[in-house]
Parts: structure tokens; C-alpha cells; sequence
């Protein structure tokens, strides 16, 4: 089946630091990706869509010149928290759409540590 | 912004119970997915249901849109320790070209 990965799947940076999040389909191209944040024992809350070639979409109270996104190809997307703080820290997870638009694939999950 | 309201929010059970999870919206979506996740992972695709009343069965999970395809339940029967993880239903608006997730179910079952 389609996978979509995403590298890191572990990552501690430090305060004040900026730090990418890929987000690949590794077997499909996907014009539409999403950005998630979760927290432990909580829901997926949407960041952000991105399409390729275009300028992504945030959702309300998501600030995107913190969570920059940046989605050049059809197969990769990538996220980019600038400046980092601990409150920053996180599950990030990744999902991509196929270009027919059927089916959302997630990608595994990146946790993001800032100290 | 459309909200899905997914209850219980936890739940505990016995191995061998049976159980009803619900996702409940005053929109409606034109499919709507439902999701496993494992702590550390990413969520896995259990089902799409797309028709208003709509019943889908995999082994012993079934799933249920509500004709209006503003609700839908997932029913585990007799289930197993292996059945234990977070479970999210998601409806999508293709108008919108994303989806909202409820939630979330933490499901633990006991041996």
C-alpha cells in the first residue's frame, strides 16, 4: 500500500533553534498534504494544508511564520518550527492525499523535544 | 468550523465485551473515516463509509454511517487486548479538501 515517512521520527533541539520535519510519499504523488500537532492521550488538531506549488493554508490561531511549510514537489513537504520553544514540543504527524483524491495516508509521526 | 464529537472518551474494558464507540457532528460530511492509532505512531485507516446508512463490517469491527452522514458508531465485538488504542473518527468536507477529527476514543481492554 501507499506509505508516506517521516524524518525524523525523533528530534531534540534546543530553545531557541529551528528545526525541519520531513513529510515524503514514498510511492504516489500527492498534491495536497496536512500538517497535524498532537498531544499525549489527545486528538489530531489540524496546522495546516499544503498544497504543492502554492502557499499553505493555516488554520485559525496556527502561526505560519513559526510552523513555515513549505511543500515544492509532489512527494515532499516540510515543516520548519523556528525558534523553538518548550511549549513547542510535540507529536507532529504528517498525512498526504492521492492526486485522484480518494484516500489520506498518515504518515508514522515525528516527536519533537525542545529543551 | 465543522466539529465531530466522539464519545466515550475512554473506555475500559473486560476482554470477551462487546462495545459502541460514537462520532456524532451537526454537519454533514461527505465520508467519513475512521482511524486506530498505537501511542508513538501514526494513525492507521480502518474504514471509509461514504453512503448515508452505510454498514461496513472487518471481522469483528463494524461501522455504521448515520443516514444523514452527520454521525457514525464503530462496534468491536468480543474484544481483545489487541483491540487497545486510540481510535478517531474523521470527517471529511471535499468542499473544504480536509477533514476533522473527533476526539478520539482511548480504548483499554483487559485480559
Amino acid at each position: 500500500g501507499a506509505v508516506v515517512s517521516q524524518h525524523p521520527s525523533r528530534v531534540i533541539c534546543k530553545s531557541g533553534t529551528s528545526v525541519k520535519i520531513e513529510c515524503r510519499s514514498l510511492d504516489f504523488q500527492a498534491t495536497t498534504m496536512f500538517w497535524y500537532r498532537q498531544f499525549p492521550k489527545q486528538s489530531l488538531m489540524l496546522m495546516a494544508t499544503s498544497n504543492e506549488g502554492s502557499k499553505a493554508t493555516y488554520e485559525q490561531g496556527v502561526e505560519k511564520d513559526k510552523f513555515l511549510i513549505n511543500h515544492a514537489s509532489l512527494t515532499l513537504s516540510t515543516l520548519t518550527v523556528t525558534s523553538a520553544h518548550p511549549e513547542d514540543s510535540s507529536f507532529y504527524i504528517c498525512s498526504a492525499r492521492d492526486l485522484e483524491g480518494n484516500t489520506i495516508y498518515f504518515g508514522e509521526g515525528s516527536w519533537l523535544t525542545v529543551v | 468550523t465543522q466539529l465531530l464529537e466522539q464519545s466515550p472518551q475512554f473506555l475500559s474494558i473486560q476482554e470477551g465485551e462487546n462495545l459502541t464507540v460514537y462520532c456524532n457532528s451537526s454537519s454533514v460530511f461527505s465520508s467519513l473515516q475512521w482511524y486506530r492509532q498505537e501511542p508513538g505512531e501514526g494513525p492507521v485507516l480502518l474504514v471509509t463509509v461514504v453512503t448515508g446508512g452505510e454498514v461496513k463490517k472487518l471481522k469483528r469491527l463494524t461501522f455504521q454511517f448515520g443516514d444523514a452522514r452527520k454521525d457514525s458508531s464503530l462496534h468491536i465485538t468480543a474484544a481483545q487486548p489487541g483491540d487497545t488504542g486510540l481510535y478517531l473518527c474523521a470527517g471529511e468536507d471535499t468542499n473544504a479538501g480536509k477533514s476533522t477529527f473527533g476526539d478520539g476514543t482511548t480504548l483499554t481492554v483487559k485480559p
